[in-house]
């Protein structure tokens, strides 16, 4: 069973707007969380992360919120740009799992013109 | 869901031995296998990508002799780090794609630390 969770396989957002993507995970003694970007044909890039003593980490254009009630978290990208276009996938680790990922299946994201 | 696993999830060798970690897909069939390097900055290099019964195709700067890739099925494919150095202490991740889909299922990661 999936213990991270991105129930949206694809997002399309209008250049300029907000693209807001989701991640759901089940294991309560995750503790840190980390958003990576994907073109094809590359390796996942890093772009953001937060740990669960926090609730909201900011780094330019992108934010990254963790409500540890719902076991959800949100990467907000505004405004969003034609080089966001990208699959991005969430990922939580636990600090008694070896620094071990567990990856979600990623959300397509595409910006509109 | 799809589920990848990858064996053992941390090992400790010495200098000049060789290792060998697993990637295996759960419940689906992975046409395609990946294995990525983690680097400091947490962003993920891909090595190499190999397609079930055919040699792996390695990117550039990455040794085939070092870094030996066999995917002799369609649930599994090796990582073999032949004479480890402690330069190749990393985190080595493996993702898959099946016949059906391309989204990528990533493994949770395997921690080498050479000595």
């Amino acid at each position: 069973d999936q213990q991270v969770k991105q129930n949206s396989p694809s997002l399309s957002v209008q250049e300029g707007r907000i693209s807001i993507l989701n991640c759901d995970y089940t294991n309560s003694m995750f503790d840190y969380f980390l958003w990576y970007k994907k073109y094809p044909a590359e390796g996942p890039t890093f772009l953001i992360s937060i740990s669960s003593i926090k609730d909201k980490n900011e780094d330019g254009r992108f934010t990254v919120f963790l409500n540890k009630s719902a076991k959800h978290l949100s990467l907000h990208i505004v405004p969003s740009q034609p080089g966001d276009s990208a699959v991005y996938f969430c990922a939580a680790s636990a600090v008694d799992s070896n620094y071990q990922l567990i990856w979600g299946a990623g959300t397509k994201l595409i910006i509109k013109p | 869901g799809a589920v990848v696993s990858q064996h053992p999830s941390r090992v400790i060798c010495k200098s000049g031995t060789s290792v060998k970690i697993e990637c295996r897909s759960l419940d689906f069939q992975a046409t395609t296998m990946f294995w990525y390097r983690q680097f400091p900055k947490k962003s993920l290099m891909l090595m190499a990508t190999s397609n079930e019964g055919s040699k792996a195709t390695y990117e550039q700067g990455v040794e085939k002799d070092k870094f030996l890739i066999n995917h002799a099925s369609l649930t599994l494919s090796t990582l073999t780090v032949t004479s480890a150095h402690p330069e190749d202490s990393s985190f080595y991740i493996c993702s898959a794609t099946g016949s059906s889909t391309d989204t990528q299922y990533f493994g949770p990661g395997t921690r080498l630390t050479v000595l």
